[in-house]
Formats: structure tokens, sequence, C-alpha cells
């Protein structure tokens, strides 16, 4: 399984643009990129998935590299209902066998 | 999205004792779901998969007969936690995945249950 590394936290105002990079060094050719939102006491929720260039959703977009072995969430606009901790995760999706194994995470805390 | 529902929400039970927590799959049929536990401040922690019909393949340092899986539908799957211990207090949360048409994969996870051992 292909580790991650992404910022511990990170402090942004609303209206801003937030970007969370996330490193996956040794990401292996059938590997998908997947990020997840927790807020707290809750479970995570799909934010997006990609496998290569950018990727573009009703609230994120996600840029890959022609190397993939980064990738970078983007969230537009941020308001204060988008502080919680976003995780990044990366594993083969196609043969069914993933095991999602998360890291730490970003904390995004969101200021008025 | 598919949904995945938890239940119960919150427990609070007495030590020595066992408890159970349901994870199903709303609107889709789930082959495989995995149960992970998350302390406070701290990231999500595999316990173990969960395969339809099948014995559930657990992380190391997870105690299978401490932590009891059944996965006897594609809808359901339970998670018991025997002979309950304070140390056992943390938030249980399940997944389920579905395998999409199109080959890639989505995961689904549920809301959580928040075990309290007195």
């Amino acid at each position: 399984l292909a580790k991650t590394t992404q910022p511990i936290s990170m402090d942004s105002y609303e209206g801003q643009e937030v970007n969370i990079t996330c490193s996956h060094n040794n990401i292996a050719t059938n590997d998908y990129i997947t990020w997840y939102q927790q807020f707290p006491s809750q479970g995570p929720r799909f934010i997006i998935q990609g496998y290569k260039t950018k990727v573009t959703n009703e609230v994120a977009s996600l840029f890959i590299p022609a190397d993939r072995k980064s990738s970078t969430l983007s969230l537009p606009r941020v308001s204060l209902s988008d502080t919680a901790v976003y995780y990044c995760l990366v594993g083969d999706m196609k043969t069914g066998g993933f095991k999602t194994i998360f890291g730490a995470g970003t904390r995004l805390f969101v200021k008025a | 999205g598919a949904v995945v529902s938890q239940h119960p929400s919150r427990v609070i039970c007495k030590s020595g004792t066992s408890v159970k927590i349901e994870c199903r799959s709303l609107d889709f049929q789930a082959t495989t779901m995995f149960w992970y536990r998350q302390f406070p401040k701290q990231s999500l922690m595999l316990m173990a998969t969960s395969n339809e019909g099948s014995k559930a393949t657990y992380e190391q340092g997870v105690e299978k007969d401490k932590f009891l899986i059944n996965h006897a539908s594609l809808t359901l799957s339970t998670l018991t936690v025997t002979s309950a211990h304070p140390e056992d207090s943390s938030f249980y949360i399940c997944s389920a995945r579905d395998l999409g048409a199109g080959g890639t994969d989505e995961q689904y996870f549920g809301p959580g249950t928040r075990l309290t051992v007195t």
C-alpha cells in the first residue's frame, strides 16, 4: 500500500481557496487517489477521486501531476463549515482488493 | 450516493459485558465491509475486513476473539465487542464497498458508533 504524507494542519480564512497537497512517492500503476473529509464524531465523507491530470466535481478539484507522486486537493472559497480533517488515500481500486488505510490527515481550520 | 447506516449511534455498557454494533448498506450490496476504530484526535485505524460468507481478516494487533465480526448477508455486517473494558471505549466506524459497474471502487462510511465502557 502506498504511504501518504500530508501537512498535519492548515489554517485559512473564509472565502479563500485552500490547497492541500499529499505526497505518495511509491504510488503503483493501478492506484487511484481518493480524498475524504471527516467532521468530529462522524464517519468520513467521500470528496473526490482521480487517477491522473485533473478531476473536478461540485465541491472540489483534484490535481495530479504526470508522475502521480503527489496530488493536490483544491477547495474553492472555503467557509467555516469546511473546518474538518481531510484524508488522502491511495490504492488499487480496480481489483476490489483495496484496503483503505488512513494516514494522519490534515486538520483544516477555517477562520472568519 | 450510497448510504451506510450504523446502529446504535452511541452505547454505554458496563465492563465485562458484550456489545453488538450493526452496519448496513441501505441501497447497494456490499461484498466487503470494513471496521475501523478511532480514538480522540487520532486517525481511523483499520481493525478488520469483513467479506460476505467468509471469515473476517483482522489487522495485526487486533484480537479476533474479542472483536467478533459476522457478515452474514450482502447488506449487513456486525461487530461484537466481547467482555468490554474501559480501554475499548472508542468511536467505531464501518464502511462498505460498492464496486461500481465502471470498475472503480467507491467506499461509503457509516456515521459511527460511540462506545463508552464504564
